[in-house]
């Protein structure tokens, strides 16, 4: 069965601009988590959706959003890209349906570099 | 708010021989999920091992342990045998009960390196 899978791998953008990011769950997980993972630093988590509702968000401004669609595949936003949004975007996904928790599968995420 | 402190920014173990990343967490919750995840240079978030709160024995998974001490909020991987694929980051994680929630609150890492 196919991972979580992420897209664009790379992305190069400049100041003040705007970028999506794309995540694929595995096959049958409803949740989607976004990550932010600086050089240097562990992940910090920026949203969770599950059944295209949102469930979590982290400390993050409003210039990040999210969204979840029918087929449980995900976009971030992040409109206004300032210098420190370079980072490591990563996508987690999991079941979360059933009483025992089910941990999350991440993907090999999205490096975007902001010049 | 929860927070994860990983105390060892880089260590290094010979191939074969035994290693332990430490762990400490703060949290006023009484249950709640500890991880641990391995990122390679190919980036991808590797889940190690993982510890539920209200069970008092320690998780084990092969050549993978952890010491989990609840009243001194700790929770240490230990690696044995280790393998030169073994060389990564090393994140703890800490996942509080917030009914569904998957927020997953990590520590800064350790980078560990096996040498042959």
């Amino acid at each position: 069965d196919a991972g979580v899978t992420q897209s664009p791998t790379h992305l190069i953008k400049t100041r003040g601009q705007q970028v999506t990011l794309r995540c694929s769950p595995i096959s049958g997980h409803k949740s989607v988590s976004w990550y932010q993972q600086v050089l240097g630093q562990g992940p910090q988590f920026i949203f969770q959706y599950y059944e295209k509702e949102e469930r979590g968000r982290g400390n993050f401004p409003d210039r990040f959003s999210a969204r979840q669609f029918p087929n449980y595949s995900s976009e971030l936003n992040v409109n206004a890209l300032l210098l420190g949004d370079s980072a490591l975007y990563l996508c987690a996904s999991s079941f979360a349906g059933s009483r025992q928790y089910q941990p999350q599968h991440f993907g090999d995420g999205t490096r975007l570099s902001i010049l | 708010a929860q927070t994860v402190t990983q105390s060892q920014p880089e260590m290094s173990v010979q191939e074969a021989e035994t290693v332990t990343l430490s762990c400490t967490y703060d949290t006023s919750e009484s249950n709640y999920y500890l991880f641990w995840y391995k990122q390679p240079p190919s980036r991808q978030m590797i889940l190690v091992i993982r510890q539920e709160a209200y069970k008092q024995q320690n998780a084990t998974e092969n050549r993978f342990s952890v010491n989990f001490q609840k009243a001194a909020k700790s929770f240490s991987l230990k690696i044995s045998d280790s393998q030169l694929g073994d060389t990564a980051m090393y994140f703890c994680a800490f996942l509080p009960p917030q009914g569904g929630s998957e927020k997953l609150v990590f520590g800064k890492g350790t980078k560990l390196t096996v040498n042959p």
